[in-house]
């Protein structure tokens, strides 16, 4: 059974500071693995999708990697912004449905 | 397009009330997937359609949770009898098909549930 895992599940950084953000997951045979951010009393937004054939996701100051064989992904954000402060999560698909299993998300607060 | 939308976004009910949830998910999209989410459990599938057709339902806790996909563009959630347990906030996502490599899911704002 495929499994989620958030480390660390709050993190507090000044604003500009570079930040990683990780997801580790046990099976490493997924299909693709997605980034998303969710602000309080909001729905989820994608940040990043990597396919399994893909190391890396770059989106402006975003970039994804991702490492099937340890069951990892990292989540850098560079130059962090208080408009940066959200929970993150990463979430796994392990075949072709469409099914996403979820971390706990990691909760970002960037200070002015 | 408008995006994922759902109603009512919050619900306030008493136990034993049944509860309906509604989804119009983006035009064009061929899945739409039903979460629900708490502080405990994280984000859980519920069950998830493909091009209106029930797919996966092994999420759903128990038989008082049925969702139902009458046409491309609605769906609902329906819980009867609720009990206080089934607080939390309910997510519906579509996606243009379900399982492609590329493709996302775009979620709507939820539904907060609290059965008192």
């Amino acid at each position: 059974k495929q499994e989620v895992t958030q480390i660390p599940a709050a993190l507090s950084v000044p604003e500009g500071e570079n930040l990683v953000l990780n997801c580790s997951f046990t099976d490493s045979a997924i299909y693709n693995l997605q980034w998303f951010r969710q602000d309080p009393g909001k729905g989820l937004t994608s940040l990043l999708l990597i396919q399994s054939s893909q190391r890396e996701q770059t989106s402006g100051r975003l970039n994804a990697s991702l490492d099937k064989s340890s069951g990892r992904s990292t989540l850098y954000i560079a130059a962090s912004q208080p408009g940066d402060s959200a929970t993150y999560l990463c979430a796994v698909s392990s075949s072709n449905t469409g099914k996403l299993i979820f971390g706990q998300g990691t909760t970002l607060q960037v200070k002015p | 397009d408008a995006g994922v939308i759902q109603s009512p976004r919050h619900e306030v009910t008493e136990m034993g009330q049944e509860v309906t949830l509604r989804c119009k998910p983006i035009s064009g999209h061929n899945s739409l997937f039903w979460y629900r989410q708490t502080m405990m459990r994280g984000l859980e599938l519920l069950i998830y359609f493909n091009n209106n057709v029930p797919i996966d339902d092994s999420g759903m806790p128990e038989d008082r949770f049925s969702a139902k996909m009458p046409n491309a563009s609605f769906s609902t959630l329906k819980i009867q009898p609720s009990e206080p347990r089934d607080s939390a906030v309910y997510f519906c996502a579509s996606s243009l098909r379900a399982g492609g490599p590329a493709d996302t899911q775009y979620f709507g704002p939820g539904t907060r549930l609290t059965v008192l």
